[in-house]
């Protein structure tokens, strides 16, 4: 079974609105990290947060980690249609080196 | 800084047949894994390379191996290609780092295969 499970699945939002995903998983964790994927290409970066941190900030971007119920959450203010991606979190649980295991991700859709 | 760069970025492969996929790492980082996404999914980890051996492997079998270079740089090599094994292969590069450290991985544009 995965350890990552984003929600929702897919979101389809209006240009300017905020989107909310969410990232659950099942074992203890060193860092979370989230990435965006376009039209099945490459993964891009978004941001790491660590498992001692509670939230991050990325320009239009908020992390944040709660470690307790095993779950984060990825704020997208202001959404662009830029922004149209498939979203993935991804668990480190390595002390060495990085090996994730990813969700199913959410597939966000912005409406101009 | 190139990030990280993978080639071929399409290949058609015929089942059977045998596939070398190869993947440069971020400047300044030394460990290379391995991920196969399926149409519609998630990345899946395959393996992952440091100091040229590999060091932790998912649950794909033998037909899929890989090599490190001295200079970071990998390959994937998949034999006995099945239909199946038609997805988008993606690598990412990463420090290996320091105990209790966290780095970010980053990751290529990846290599669509088509087994046919």
């Amino acid at each position: 079974s995965q350890q990552g499970e984003e929600d929702p699945q897919a979101l389809s939002i209006q240009e300017g609105e905020n989107a909310t995903m969410n990232c659950s998983y099942k074992t203890s964790i060193n860092n979370l990290q989230w990435y965006r994927q376009n039209s099945g290409r490459g993964l891009v970066h978004l941001i790491l947060i660590r498992s001692n941190e509670r939230e991050k900030h990325s320009g239009r971007l908020r992390v944040t980690l709660d470690t307790s119920k095993k779950s984060s959450s990825l704020l997208i203010t202001a959404s662009r249609a830029a922004d149209t991606a498939s979203y993935f979190c991804a668990t480190g649980r390595q002390h060495y080196g990085q090996n994730f295991v990813f969700g199913p991700g959410t597939r966000l859709s912005v409406l101009p | 800084d190139a990030g990280v760069t993978q080639s071929p970025t399409h290949l058609i492969k015929t089942r059977g047949q045998q596939v070398t996929l190869r993947c440069s790492p971020k400047s300044g980082h030394d460990t290379v894994s391995w991920y196969q996404q399926a149409l519609g999914q998630g990345p899946q980890f395959i393996f992952q390379y440091y100091e040229e051996e590999e060091r932790q492997r998912g649950n794909f079998p033998d037909r899929f191996s890989g090599h490190q270079f001295p200079n970071y740089s990998s390959e994937l090599n998949v034999n006995a290609l099945l239909l199946g094994d038609s997805a988008l292969y993606l690598c990412a590069s990463s420090f290996w780092g320091i105990p209790g450290t966290n780095t970010e991985a980053f990751f290529g544009q990846g290599t669509r295969l088509t087994v046919v």
